[in-house]
């Protein structure tokens, strides 16, 4: 069964690095998401891809924060600076489209520790 | 806005028994999808059952079945004769009725645990 892949499970990094999350939607998919859990806390939403371009996105994706789907497979969230509170583990999700459904399909999350 | 609100952070249940999560949420919308997701440890989150505001009857897959109160804006998900591998964290989630507006606003979840 096709799923969403991530990458790296875990990655630390120190306070000002740049960090780059990967994944790999599903193949017939067309829409792209990035959620994020800060530990103990809800799923929040942060941004949604289609088209090559963002279709909406959170007031937690500020200007440190990029999408980008460099080649056709992968889909990748970039955080320029880390932050402290940055640390939490970053869900990628892709759907179909016209998914009224709703139905986002999840990978296992990246998890993010700045330090 | 929306919110989703889930009481219970933990919930326990033997096994072959039944146990109800519940869900509550906050919308000024009249149509809307609603979501139970399952998201056992180190794995992805899944989609155990889903509803749509306009239907008035009951979801139901399998084992898995909701009590839908529109009104009350609640929205319980009940696991009938549990089994072990239903131990997880259990998120309900909330989507506007919106082509391509596909983002979910999640509650805090709830962590299920299956006693043998």
């Amino acid at each position: 069964e096709p799923e969403v892949t991530q990458t790296p499970s875990h990655q630390v990094t120190q306070m000002g690095q740049e960090v780059i999350l990967r994944c790999v939607p599903i193949s017939n998919h067309l829409y792209f998401y990035w959620y994020r859990q800060i530990l103990g806390q809800k799923v929040e939403f942060l941004v949604s891809f289609y088209n090559n371009e963002i279709s909406e996105k959170s007031e937690i994706f500020d200007d440190q924060f990029s999408v980008e789907r460099p080649d056709g497979s992968n889909f990748t969230l970039k955080i320029r600076s880390t932050k402290l509170e940055d640390s939490a583990m970053y869900f990628c999700a892709s759907s179909v489209l016209g998914g009224n459904t709703g139905e986002l399909f999840f990978g296992e999350g990246s998890r993010l520790t700045v330090l | 806005a929306q919110t989703v609100t889930q009481s219970q952070p933990e919930m326990s249940v033997q096994e072959a028994e039944t146990v109800t999560l519940s869900c509550t949420y906050d919308t000024s919308e009249s149509d809307y999808y609603l979501f139970w997701y399952k998201q056992p440890p180190s794995r992805q989150m899944i989609l155990v059952i889903r509803q749509e505001a306009y239907k008035q009857q009951n979801a139901t897959e399998n084992r898995f079945s909701v009590n839908f109160q529109k009104a009350a804006k609640s929205f319980s998900l009940k696991i009938s004769d549990s089994q072990l591998g239903d131990a997880a964290m259990y998120f309900c989630a909330y989507r506007k009725s919106v082509p391509g507006a596909n983002n979910l606003f999640f509650g805090t979840g709830t962590r299920l645990t299956v006693i043998p």
